[in-house]
């Protein structure tokens, strides 16, 4: 079955700190991964995506993720944490049933602390 | 340019009743996607949809659950005889067609229902 998996509930970090958040895929064929984030209360907001090309991507807010092919990951990392990062992360595969679809992670609360 | 916009951003119903939750997807975008996310859980896929045409509805349920988008006006979700079970964040999102697989989809603020 194509899924995307988010091994951690919850990542804390101190500001100023690199974070990363994980997530790994399981797709047939080429994979198109995004993420997204959701303040409280909020829709989900789009960071940023993965279709083909160069396996870092830069997305909003000066957050980045890093394709891997042979590890089937698509980590979002930050060189540096603000406070106000904390939000919930999903991670997101399209795969195809007769047309495309966006399936989402479990998604990973990120805490940044001050 | 506005977003994809849904209403209403509240809603709560009564045992029995019936919710409508509506969306109208951003200028341009023919397909829209409906998620439920229940508290402190993930996004779940409920139903695809384009114009007339339900193209994915594999994480409907299978009973008092339907979406329809028609060809004029917002797309509506409808739950027919709330359960309390259904309290839950509901989203919408919208892409432009599938002529590239890749497409980012774009959600609204959501609408939540509270079954009292």
């Amino acid at each position: 079955a194509q899924s995307v998996a988010q091994p951690e509930d919850q990542v804390n970090v101190a500001e100023g700190n690199p974070l990363t958040v994980k997530c790994t895929y399981s797709v047939s064929g080429n994979p198109y991964l995004f993420w997204y984030v959701q303040y409280p209360n909020r829709g989900l907001q789009f960071l940023l995506k993965y279709i083909t090309g160069d396996n870092l991507v830069k997305g909003s807010y000066g957050f980045e993720a890093e394709f891997n092919k042979s590890q089937t990951s698509f980590h979002l990392k930050k060189p540096s944490a603000l406070v106000s990062d904390s939000a919930l992360y999903f991670c997101a595969v399209r795969v195809y049933t007769g047309g495309f679809k966006t399936i989402f992670g479990a998604g990973t609360r990120l805490f940044v602390k001050a | 340019n506005a977003g994809v916009m849904q209403n209403p951003r509240h809603l709560v119903r009564r045992r029995g009743q019936e919710a409508r939750l509506r969306c109208s997807p951003m200028k341009g975008h023919s397909h829209v996607y409906w998620y439920r996310q229940l508290p402190e859980e993930g996004l779940k896929f409920m139903v695809y949809l384009q114009k007339e045409n339900i193209i994915d509805e594999s994480g409907m349920p299978k009973e008092r659950f339907s979406a329809e988008f028609p060809k004029e006006g917002p797309s509506i979700l409808r739950i027919q005889q709330v359960v309390r079970g259904d309290s839950a964040a509901y989203f919408c999102a919208s892409s432009p067609g599938t002529g590239t697989s890749g497409n980012t989809i774009y959600f609204g603020e959501g609408s939540w229902l509270t079954v009292v």
